[in-house]
């Protein structure tokens, strides 16, 4: 069974730094596409980042340069490495797995963590 | 960069049709992904490649998609159906994976 749990959410004051991590199960995440969605208090879906299968890596305007994707294969990990924490990067971080390619649906979510940038 | 446009909320009775919009330039040419969202949890993909409907959800959900909108329509509505749900696209021009702003169906 397929199963994705997020860590590494919390409170972290502005300018920060954060590093979330994506524990996966039931399949390797090296052969996936894999993103990043963040839902911010009452708001939207937010894609974040995307790493394909051949690493490859894409981020959204608002977080790129800021952020890194990338993946732990001995852990069957992905990892979101978060700089330059802002205010508005407060939401629920979700990792989402692709059932196909960059432009296939996403197929298993995890339950989301919880980043908080206040001071 | 590329927009999704739905609108923010849809009201229909038990047993009703609920349609929701999402309004693209030209979006008949891309593939669209319809997911459902309850509070507290995370989404679910109802619809996929526009028609698509996944193992485990009703035929009453179904989605089309011509020229500037995809349209996911939910046939005679339940209670349990009430959710917000988000359309999905990925924009080859600019590569970003792009979400509408999402649709609160109130049943």
């Amino acid at each position: 069974e397929v199963h994705l749990v997020e860590t590494g959410g919390g409170l972290i004051q502005p300018g920060g730094s954060l590093r979330l991590s994506c524990a996966a199960s039931g399949f390797t995440v090296s052969n996936y596409y894999m993103s990043w969605v963040r839902q911010a208090p009452g708001k939207g879906l937010e894609w974040v980042s995307l790493m394909h299968n051949l690493g490859g890596t894409y981020y959204s305007d608002s977080v790129k340069g800021r952020f890194t994707i990338s993946r732990d294969s001995s852990k069957n990990t992905l990892v979101l490495h978060m700089n330059g924490l802002r205010a508005e990067d407060t939401a629920i971080y979700f990792c989402a797995r692709h059932h196909g390619d960059h432009g296939s649906w996403f197929d298993s979510w995890g339950q989301g963590t919880l980043v908080t940038v206040s001071s | 960069s590329y927009v999704l446009t739905q609108p923010p909320s849809v009201s229909v009775a038990p047993g009703q049709t609920a349609r929701i919009t999402c309004g693209g330039s030209n979006i008949g040419t891309k593939s669209v992904h319809w997911s459902q969202q309850k509070p507290g949890q995370a989404p679910v993909v109802v619809i996929y490649y526009d028609i698509e409907r996944p193992s485990g959800i009703p035929k009453r959900f179904s989605g089309s998609n011509s020229g500037d909108t995809a349209t996911l329509t939910i046939s005679r509505v339940e209670a349990g159906d009430e959710a917000d749900y988000y359309c999905q696209v990925w924009d080859s021009t600019s590569d970003h994976l792009i979400f509408g702003g999402g649709t609160k169906l109130t049943v």
